[in-house]
C-alpha cells in the first residue's frame, strides 16, 4: 500500500517551459487536492477533484491545471513557468463522507525551482 | 483577518513540559479540525482531529475544541526532542468537496 506518490521529487525549471507534476493514490479516495507551500508559509490549495471527470479551482490556481481522467491520478500542469511557482508541491487525497471527518494523506511534495 | 490563524512561534519548550499550540479559525460553519506535523523537508502528516466540543487524547497528545469560542488547541505533554516539528492546523467543512484550510503554522523546539 503505497498511499500517495509524487513525482518528481526536484525539477528544476527555466522561465517559461512546462511541465507536469504526477500524483497518484492507490487507496481509493475520490476526493484529491494540489496545494503548494512556500517557505515559512501553510498550505494554500491550487485545485481539487471530487471524482474522475471532476475538478475545481481552489484558492491560488492562476498558471496550473488539472485534470482527473481516473479515481487514482491527478496530474498538476504548469504551464509557461515562472519564479512566483517556486514553491514545494503536495498533493493529497481524503475519503469522501458527510461531515468531512477524515484528514489527508499527503504525497512526499515536489520541490520546484523556477530559473 | 486570515481564515485560521496560530501562534507564529517559534515555540521552545524544555524536554518533558507541555507544548502548547493555539488556532483560532473564522468560518462558524466549519466541522472538523487537524493537527498535522510536518519535519522539516517532510510532508504533513495527521496526527490528531476534533469534530466535537471537549477534549480529545491520544496518547501525549491531547486536542481541545471550543466552537463557541472558534478555538482550537493541541496539548503535547512530556514534550521530546523528536516532537520538533512545525504544527499545521486545519479546518474543514463538511460541504464544498471537504476541502481544509491550513494555518501558517507553529514551529516548536524541544530543547534536551
Amino acid at each position: 500500500n503505497a498511499g500517495v506518490t509524487q513525482t518528481p521529487k526536484f525539477r528544476i525549471l527555466k522561465i517559461g517551459q512546462s511541465m507536469t507534476l504526477q500524483c497518484t493514490q492507490d487507496m481509493n479516495h475520490n476526493y484529491m487536492y494540489w496545494y503548494r507551500q512556500d517557505p515559512g508559509m501553510g498550505l494554500k490549495l491550487i485545485y481539487y477533484s471530487v471524482g474522475a471527470g471532476i475538478t475545481d479551482k481552489g484558492e491560488v490556481p492562476n498558471g496550473y491545471n488539472v485534470s482527473r481522467s481516473t479515481t487514482e491520478d491527478f496530474p498538476l500542469r504548469l504551464e509557461l513557468a515562472a519564479p512566483s511557482q517556486t514553491s514545494v508541491y503536495f498533493c493529497a487525497s481524503s475519503y469522501s463522507n458527510s461531515g468531512g471527518r477524515y484528514g489527508y494523506t499527503f504525497g512526499s511534495g515536489t520541490r520546484l525551482t523556477v530559473v | 483577518q486570515k481564515e485560521v490563524e496560530q501562534n507564529s512561534g517559534p515555540l521552545s519548550v524544555p524536554e518533558g513540559a507541555i507544548a502548547s499550540l493555539n488556532c483560532t479559525y473564522s468560518d462558524r460553519g466549519s466541522q472538523s479540525f487537524f493537527w498535522y506535523r510536518q519535519y522539516s523537508g517532510k510532508s504533513p502528516e495527521l496526527i490528531m482531529f476534533i469534530y466535537s466540543n471537549g477534549d480529545k487524547e491520544d496518547g501525549r497528545f491531547t486536542a481541545q475544541l471550543n466552537k463557541a469560542s472558534q478555538y482550537v488547541s493541541l496539548l503535547i505533554r512530556d514534550s521530546q526532542p523528536s516532537d520538533s516539528a512545525t504544527y499545521l492546523c486545519a479546518v474543514r467543512s463538511n460541504t464544498n468537496a471537504g476541502k481544509s484550510t491550513f494555518g501558517d503554522g507553529t514551529t516548536l523546539t524541544v530543547k534536551p
